[in-house]
Parts: C-alpha cells; sequence; structure tokens
C-alpha cells in the first residue's frame, strides 16, 4: 500500500516550457487534490476533483490545468511554465474531511 | 470567507519543554479542525482532528481541543522531543458544494533542541 505516489520529486523547467505532474493513489479514495506550497503561505488550493470525472478550481488555478484520468491518477500541467510557478507542490486524496499527501514535486522554473 | 490563523514562527524550545502552538478559525458553518504535521523532505501527516465542539483531539502525545467560543483549536504537548521538530499546520474542512474543503494556516515551524 504506497499511498499517494508523486513524480517527479524535482525538476528544474526553463520559462515557456511544458511539464504534467504525475499523481496517484491506491486507497480508492473518491476527492483528489493540487497543492502549492511557498514560504509563508502555507498550502493554496490549484485545483480538485470530487470524484472520478469531475474537477474544480481552486484558490490559484491560472496557468495550470488538471486531468482526472481515473480514480486512482490526477494529473497537473502547466503549459508554459512562469517563474512564479516555481513552488513545491503536493498532490493529496481523501474520503470526506481527512486528507493524505504525497511527498511532493519540487519544480524550479528558470 | 472561512481562514485559519496560526502563530507565527519559528519556535524554538529545549527537550522536554512545554509547547503550545496558538490557532484561530473563521468560518461560516461547523467545520472539522485539523492539525497536520510536515516533517522535513515530507508531504503533511494528519497528527490529529476533532469535528465538534469541545471535542478533544490527541495523538503521540499531542492534544487540542476545539473550542467554539473563543474559536479556537490550539496544539499543546507536555515535554516535546528532538525528533518533534517539524512544520505544523492548522486546517478546518468544512462541506460544501463540491464536496469538502481544506483551509490551511500558514504553517509554524519548530525546533527543539538536545
Amino acid at each position: 500500500n504506497a499511498g499517494v505516489t508523486q513524480t517527479p520529486k524535482f525538476q528544474v523547467l526553463k520559462t515557456g516550457q511544458s511539464m504534467t505532474l504525475q499523481c496517484a493513489q491506491d486507497m480508492n479514495h473518491n476527492s483528489m487534490y493540487w497543492y502549492r506550497q511557498d514560504p509563508g503561505m502555507g498550502l493554496r488550493l490549484i485545483y480538485y476533483s470530487a470524484s472520478e470525472g469531475t474537477t474544480d478550481k481552486g484558490e490559484v488555478p491560472n496557468g495550470y490545468n488538471v486531468s482526472r484520468l481515473n480514480k486512482r491518477e490526477f494529473s497537473l500541467r502547466l503549459e508554459s511554465a512562469a517563474p512564479s510557478q516555481t513552488s513545491v507542490y503536493f498532490c493529496a486524496s481523501g474520503t470526506g474531511e481527512t486528507q493524505y499527501f504525497g511527498p511532493g514535486t519540487r519544480l524550479l522554473v528558470l | 470567507g472561512d481562514s485559519v490563523t496560526q502563530m507565527e514562527g519559528p519556535v524554538t524550545l529545549s527537550e522536554e519543554a512545554f509547547l503550545t502552538i496558538n490557532c484561530t478559525y473563521t468560518a461560516t458553518g461547523y467545520p472539522s479542525l485539523f492539525w497536520y504535521v510536515q516533517y522535513p523532505g515530507e508531504g503533511l501527516q494528519l497528527l490529529l482532528k476533532a469535528t465538534k465542539a469541545d471535542d478533544k483531539g490527541s495523538n503521540k502525545g499531542f492534544e487540542a481541543t476545539y473550542r467554539k467560543e473563543t474559536t479556537s483549536f490550539h496544539l499543546e504537548k507536555g515535554s516535546v522531543q528532538v525528533s518533534d521538530s517539524a512544520v505544523y499546520f492548522c486546517a478546518l474542512s468544512d462541506l460544501n458544494t463540491g464536496g469538502f474543503k481544506t483551509i490551511f494556516g500558514a504553517g509554524t515551524r519548530l525546533f527543539v533542541k538536545a
């Protein structure tokens, strides 16, 4: 039982490049989330998916897109990376109120 | 909208000292309250939670009581250890039309010295 897994662990991009962050969970949770964590700002919700086939914007969705590929997988795409998207990205899943987090992806945009 | 405010860090304590990290919240409904902990290089883990007023959540020697009258959920531990060094996040979760939404505080970093 791996819980929530994320790939890659670390990525460096140049401004304007695109990439997809992958997330998978094996806990059969309906809901999945993408957050970014910046110093002094806690976690901010980018997008979430309450169930397979649905996605909704969170607090900071601009510059990102998501795909809920199936119940297990929820990917986050940066179409044209900007330095302001340098951050640590966490995927989480949950059923009900409690969330379970992956180990994070550290992204640096130059 | 809903919000969570927690004390700024870092908090630096000696081993076996008493810990309090303050957390207050604003919510329109009746949220559940949480403390999550993040160890270096890892994701957040649930530490404890409370789902209604006057409930006390506890785990690993940490505890917090849901105080509706003061809208607070302060984290306490009687005797901290070096291994408790981490970032602690207070959070609330409320049911909205799109499902459960969780709001996190900014986090409080704790350093415990041997």
